[in-house]
């Protein structure tokens, strides 16, 4: 069955305390992985797409990587406005479907 | 204007009523999809479309119903509302040429409660 588990479910950062988050997957031939942000009454943002293992995409302060088994949200010297909840999806090859992640709640104090 | 409008933004309900939320986007996508995001469950698939004439159903729909009135507009109704639809719905919408990479574009989500 496929799966996304992301860790941890909630992180509190210093500002510009860098850290990273976790999402391991269990997919039937990956077709692509997804990292959205989150804000509190908001709808998903998209960040990134990821397709195969050793890819790397970046922005601002964010860089997400991944593995045949997992992805990283890596986060350098976050800012307080990066506070948010990061989720992450996965799409199997063959199919429309994402399977979402339950997110992981970043908190990031001045 | 927001790309993906969700009407109505709150809704408070009883138990067995009827219910429609309604998702309007201007992104000229052709691609449309219904979620629910509950506490510790992640977003989970109602319905999806792929264009006016085409509707599917997602890993949840039972106890919904869509209605895809043109390719702008997707409406999910709930047709006689119990408390455990209590969730924040989403929708979402994405480019059958451009797809995954730049991944769905979501509403601002509709908080329901059925009471």
């Amino acid at each position: 069955e496929d799966q996304v588990t992301q860790s941890p479910e909630a992180l509190r950062l210093q500002e510009g305390e860098s850290s990273s988050l976790n999402c391991s997957y269990t997919v039937s031939g990956l077709r692509g992985l997804f990292w959205y942000r989150q804000d509190p009454g908001k709808g998903p943002e998209f960040l990134f797409t990821l397709y195969s293992a050793g890819e790397e995409k970046e922005k601002e302060r964010l860089k997400a990587t991944l593995t045949k088994k997992e992805s990283f949200l890596h986060i350098t010297a976050p800012k307080p406005e990066d506070s948010a909840t990061y989720l992450c999806a996965v799409q199997g090859a063959g199919t429309y479907k994402y399977i979402f992640g339950t997110g992981t709640r970043l908190k990031v104090l001045a | 204007d927001a790309d993906v409008t969700q009407t109505p933004r709150n809704r408070i309900t009883k138990t067995g009523k009827r219910i429609m939320l309604e998702c309007s986007q201007t992104k000229g996508h052709d691609r449309m999809y219904w979620y629910r995001q509950d506490p510790g469950l992640g977003l989970r698939l109602i319905y999806y479309s792929f264009d006016v004439k085409d509707i599917n159903k997602g890993e949840i729909s039972d106890g919904y119903s869509v209605s895809r009135q043109a390719q702008a507009k997707f409406s999910l109704s709930l047709e006689s509302a119990i408390p455990n639809q209590t969730a924040l719905y989403f929708c979402a919408t994405s480019d059958r040429e451009t797809g995954d990479l730049y991944g769905y574009t979501f509403g601002s989500g509709t908080r329901l409660t059925v009471v």
